[in-house]
């Protein structure tokens, strides 16, 4: 069966450090991959999407960056925090192919930037 | 550009009340719609979906939706909430590469 990991669970970070979620799928090859930030009380945004290794789609400007570089390993990173980037983070996967296909989300890293 | 619109924020009801969660979309061609459910401080878990066929679909929990194509709506509703059911409640619609959600609705249970 297929699983999902992220870590770290949770992070607190200063203003200004840097950052890397890591993100990894278990059980199937060449999954979409999804980073979805989650602020408190709101909705999903959509922050980044892959098809495949090597290929980032950005949904939002903003200080984060995405990649990808191996077919199921999905790492979200950004050189300074801001305040503004606290929230809660989700990864997800869906099988591609089939837009009938849900997505599958990991448990999420809660980072509070201080 | 597809969108959802989940208009209510926070909805409380009894427990073995009744529930029903309202969910609008805007999509320009034939909807995949979702219905996901989050715990606190968790991810989040796919209740249903509907892509063709029958307009009412089962999911999993007791819960059921109907979409309805010209009122653009896909509801999610339960016959009797029970106390574990207090979670939020996500709508989403899937086009050809990415899914949007909704805000989200808080479901609170009051025994």
């Amino acid at each position: 069966s297929q699983t999902i990991h992220q870590w770290p669970a949770t992070l607190v970070q200063p203003v200004g450090s840097p950052l890397s979620l890591e993100c990894t799928v278990e059980g199937t090859s060449n999954p979409n991959l999804y980073w979805y930030r989650q602020a408190a009380g709101r909705g999903l945004q959509l922050l980044f999407y892959s098809v495949g290794i090597g290929q980032i789609s950005s949904e939002v400007p903003q200080n984060l960056s995405a990649s990808r570089p191996q077919d199921r390993q999905f790492i979200l990173s950004s050189k300074k925090l801001l305040l503004s980037d606290s929230g809660f983070y989700l990864c997800a996967w869906d099988p591609g192919l089939e837009r009938n296909n849900e997505q599958f989300f990991g448990p999420g890293t809660r980072l509070t930037v201080l | 550009a597809q969108s959802v619109t989940q208009p209510d924020i926070h909805i409380t009801v009894s427990e073995g009340a009744s529930l029903e969660l309202r969910c609008n979309y805007s999509y320009g061609a034939t909807p995949y719609l979702f219905w996901y459910v989050q715990s606190p401080g968790q991810g989040l878990q796919l209740l249903l979906k509907y892509f063709s066929g029958d307009t009412l679909v089962q999911g999993i929990k007791g819960f059921e939706a109907e979409f309805k194509r010209s009122q653009s709506s896909f509801n999610l509703r339960k016959p009797s909430v029970h106390w574990s059911d207090a979670a939020e409640y996500f709508c989403a619609v899937k086009g050809a590469s990415k899914s949007t959600f909704g805000d989200g609705t808080t479901l609170t249970v009051k025994p």
